[in-house]
């Protein structure tokens, strides 16, 4: 079936440290691959998106990149902020269908 | 522009009462989802519409759940009676169906807990 695994958390930087956290997908069909953050008492937000393979989504310093051959969308930062932290969610959505398919969520802390 | 709203943000409860948690989409969004999050198990999605239609309720955990979208721009999620073990994040989400690949647009959720 359609399913995402993201790496389990929590994971605590310093900040300015680099940041990647993995995300691999398996899909019966054409997925395309969010990320979402949720702050604290929030919902999720949409951070980046790729539809198709080698694309590469950006935000707000945020990148991932579409890896058909890896099935993989792991999420990097160069320089992370204590803004950042947050729990972040790796999500598929098959492109024929209408439902997303959530990782588990990995909760970020960046300390001063 | 608004956002997913969803009312009550906080909602405190003894066991055994009738819960109803409310979500107004984004106005033109066709699809509406219900998620619920714990610690334990993630973000779950419980159901969703499509043109007010429920499509999936392959997650709703029991028959104490409930949902309902009378009309596009409002829905419903019903726990009869509810249980301590309902306790939960409930957030809506909403998205179009056109152009495809569309993201969902979550509410800030309903925080539930059952005593």
């Amino acid at each position: 079936g359609d399913s995402v695994t993201q790496m389990e958390g929590p994971v605590t930087l310093s900040e300015e440290a680099f940041l990647t956290i993995n995300c691999t997908y398996t899909a019966t069909g054409y997925p395309s691959l969010f990320w979402y953050v949720q702050y604290p008492g929030e919902g999720l937000q949409l951070l980046l998106k790729a539809t198709k393979a080698d694309d590469k989504g950006s935000n707000k310093g945020f990148e991932a990149t579409y890896r058909k051959e890896t099935t993989s969308f792991h999420l990097e930062k160069g320089s992370v902020q204590v803004s950042d932290s947050a729990v972040y969610f790796c999500a598929l959505r098959i492109n024929t269908g209408n439902q997303f398919y959530f990782g588990t969520g990995t909760s970020l802390t960046v300390i001063p | 522009d608004a956002g997913v709203i969803q009312s009550p943000r906080h909602e405190v409860t003894e066991m055994g009462q009738e819960v109803t948690l409310r979500c107004k989409p984004i106005s033109g969004h066709d699809y509406l989802f219900w998620y619920r999050q714990t610690m334990m198990r993630g973000l779950e999605l419980l159901i969703y519409f499509n043109n007010n239609v429920p499509i999936d309720d392959s997650g709703m955990p029991e028959d104490r759940f409930s949902a309902k979208m009378p009309n596009a721009s409002f829905s419903t999620l019903k726990i009869q009676p509810s249980e301590p073990r309902d306790s939960a994040v409930y957030f809506c989400a909403s998205r179009t169906g056109y152009p495809p690949n569309q993201p969902q647009h979550f509410g800030d959720g309903t925080r539930l807990s059952i005593l």
